[in-house]
């Protein structure tokens, strides 16, 4: 109930090219759900995040597409650039649950190639 | 990097020596966590704290315990490292006070002989 599953655990795209990460659930108590983007030797940042009662959110070359029947949801890049080569987690929290706690997805290496 | 430091960043440990990680902020921030990061585990919730003297555990609590005497202190002590406590330590805080929007340190590579 509390898993995130992620997908795949690796991605090699272009440069250019679109990046997709996905990820399901099981908990429809989750009521956010993050992305966080981790570069080498750092720790994760919080790149983006959606409530279930918005299909998308974009900000810049990044988007969360949202499907609440299915309880998936992903992460897209567009325009994946070298940079963007990190390791990406998504992430969900129920907030009115016992635990509120971040439950994190087992992480998506990207490597865009140039 | 909302003042967030770790020490120390490195550490080589010998296994049923006891060690102790630090998470330091400074900016008097409520909520504090900390988790382990392993291949094919993402990363994962060891405890939380959310002020002076209150803490809780996360989901793999096991062997850890934590100490927050001081706001800006959360400390997390491995009685009695195990191999399997080799990992890489992440301390972390809400800023906003939103469980979702967390801001994590640099990290602690621990290995445990």
């Amino acid at each position: 109930q509390q898993q995130v599953k992620q997908s795949p655990q690796s991605l090699i795209v272009q440069k250019g090219g679109i990046s997709i990460i996905n990820c399901a659930y099981e908990n429809t108590a989750f009521d956010y759900f993050p992305w966080y983007q981790q570069f080498p030797g750092k720790g994760p940042a919080l790149l983006i995040a959606i409530r279930p009662d918005v299909s998308e959110k974009k900000e810049g070359r990044f988007t969360i597409s949202f499907n609440k029947s299915a309880k998936q949801f992903s992460l897209h890049i567009m325009d994946s650039q070298p940079g963007d080569s990190a390791t990406y987690f998504c992430a969900a929290v129920n907030y009115g649950g016992a635990t509120n706690k971040l439950i994190f997805g087992t992480g998506t290496l990207l490597a865009v190639q140039p | 990097d909302a003042g967030i430091t770790q020490s120390p960043r490195h550490k080589v440990t010998e296994t049923g020596t006891p060690v102790t990680l630090r998470c330091h902020q400074t900016e008097n921030h409520r909520y504090m966590y900390w988790y382990r990061q392993d291949p094919g585990h993402g990363l994962r919730l060891i405890h939380y704290s959310y002020g002076v003297k209150d803490t809780d555990k996360g989901e793999v609590s096991d062997g850890y315990s934590v100490s927050r005497s001081k706001t800006e202190d959360f400390l997390l002590t491995l009685e009695s490292a195990t191999s399997s406590q080799t990992s890489v330590y992440f301390c972390a805080i809400s800023v906003t006070g939103e469980v979702h929007e967390q801001f994590f340190g640099p990290g602690t590579r621990l290995t445990v002989l």
